[in-house]
């Protein structure tokens, strides 16, 4: 059973630029989380997404979005890119079903570099 | 809201020896808590999970952890240090498993 894909590994972006981050859940997974990890911040929640709605959202500002599409695939957008964004995105997934047995599988993650 | 605080940013032991990795949280509910360890460029892994039940909580690798209500902490423990335990160790609250608040990670050195 392949794991939760994320694609690219790296990119590199310049100040005030956007980018997209892609990953793809576990087949049957239907909730996506996103996460930022940062040596200064730690791991923070991003968003969730379960059947192609936001479910939760962290504290992080409008520039941060995301989106899922019906095969549950995630995508993950940060417009007007400032240098603290430079950070790994990591992607979990998980069944959405909650309840005792539910855990998150991480993908590598994303490095995000912004000059 | 939830909080998690990790003592040691950086803990080092001999292999063989015992490894302990505190971790205190705070919630105003009853939490779901974890450990999990961070490779070198890779994503993270669930190392144990505590729900409800059975406070002593196993899970791979040989690690497991204790859930104590009344000291509001999950430390995690092995008893005998592998060189394949150096990583980064984070332990997380939350009410799901999925919305995550994680401590800020402990680095495990294993000295041979």
């Amino acid at each position: 059973k392949a794991g939760v894909t994320q694609t690219p590994r790296y990119l590199i972006k310049t100040r005030g630029q956007q980018v997209t981050l892609s990953c793809s859940p576990i087949s049957g997974h239907r909730s996506v989380s996103w996460y930022q990890q940062t040596p200064g911040q730690g791991l923070q929640f991003l968003f969730e997404y379960f059947s192609e709605t936001q479910r939760n959202k962290g504290n992080f500002p409008g520039r941060f979005s995301g989106r899922q599409f019906s095969n549950s695939r995630s995508e993950m957008n940060v417009s007007t890119l400032e240098l603290g964004d430079s950070a790994l995105y990591l992607c979990a997934s998980s069944t959405g079903q909650g309840g005792t047995n539910e855990k998150l599988f991480f993908g590598s993650g994303t490095q995000l570099s912004v000059l | 809201a939830q909080s998690v605080t990790q003592l040691g940013s950086h803990v080092s032991v001999s292999e063989g020896a015992l490894v302990l990795l505190r971790c205190n949280y705070s919630s105003s509910v009853p939490p779901y808590l974890f450990w999990y360890v961070q490779y070198p460029n890779q994503g993270l892994q669930l190392l144990l999970k505590y729900t409800t039940g059975a406070t002593l909580v196993k899970g791979i690798n040989g690690f497991e952890a204790e859930f104590k209500k009344s000291e509001t902490s999950f430390h995690l423990t092995k008893p005998s240090a592998h060189m394949s335990d150096a990583a980064e160790y984070f332990c997380a609250v939350g009410g799901s498993a999925r919305q995550l608040t994680f401590g800020s990670g402990t680095q495990l050195t294993v000295l041979p």
